[in-house]
């Protein structure tokens, strides 16, 4: 049983491009969380899709959107990188469209570098 | 705005001592507390977790946290660690409104 999956592992962008990072979740999982986490720091909740829906949002601003698909996977975009876009980008994935009681699975991460 | 202080960054431990990394949180409402651990090279993955019940919960590989309600806080323990244990430990919250907020973490390194 394939747990969850993040591609690419690494990527390089340089400021005001745009990047799009991907997400398989756990078999089974409908719901799919995205986080980013700087060096030293803990995860920041972005954002929740389920049904196709962003159902709950951090505090990220609009440049950070998503996706999710008929078959659960999600994307998450990030439209005109900056310097401080530069973290580890997590996916984790539950079961019954909340993430109340559930235990989220983690994917490896997408590290992204702005240069 | 929930928030979660993990008070010590990092701590430096021998083999067969006594472990408490403390955790507390800012939230009125009701909580669901987890804590992840991520051993070097790995995923994050749950530790224990506690919705409701007893206050003290027990987890993988012999840890345990107590919730102290009127203390806000979710502090995890283990009686006598072992290498192995040296990770990252993540203490969590998540509301009955569905978002997750994660403390900064606090890395374990147990001496052999």
């Amino acid at each position: 049983d394939a747990g969850v999956t993040q591609s690419p592992t690494h990527l390089i962008k340089t400021r005001g491009q745009q990047v799009t990072l991907r997400c398989s979740p756990k078999s089974g999982h409908d719901t799919v969380s995205w986080y980013q986490q700087a060096l030293g720091q803990g995860p920041q909740f972005i954002f929740q899709y389920y049904e196709e829906e962003e159902r709950q949002r951090g505090n990220f601003p609009d440049r950070f959107s998503g996706h999710q698909f008929p078959n659960y996977s999600s994307e998450l975009n990030v439209n005109a990188l900056l310097l401080g876009d530069s973290a580890l980008y997590l996916c984790a994935s539950s079961p019954g469209g909340t993430v109340k009681k559930e235990t989220q699975y983690f994917g490896p991460g997408t590290r992204l570098l702005v240069l | 705005a929930q928030s979660v202080s993990q008070h010590n960054h990092h701590v430096i431990l021998s083999e067969a001592a006594s472990l408490e990394l403390g955790c507390n949180y800012s939230y009125g409402g009701t909580v669901n507390l987890f804590w992840y651990v991520q051993y070097p090279g790995q995923h994050l993955q749950l530790l224990l977790k506690y919705f409701s019940g007893d206050p003290l919960v027990k987890g993988i590989k012999g840890f345990e946290a107590e919730f102290i309600k009127s203390k806000f806080s979710f502090n995890l323990r283990k009686p006598s660690v072992q290498w192995s244990d040296t990770a990252e430990y993540f203490c969590a919250v998540n509301t009955n409104a569905g978002k997750s907020t994660f403390g900064d973490g606090t890395t374990l390194t147990v001496k052999p």
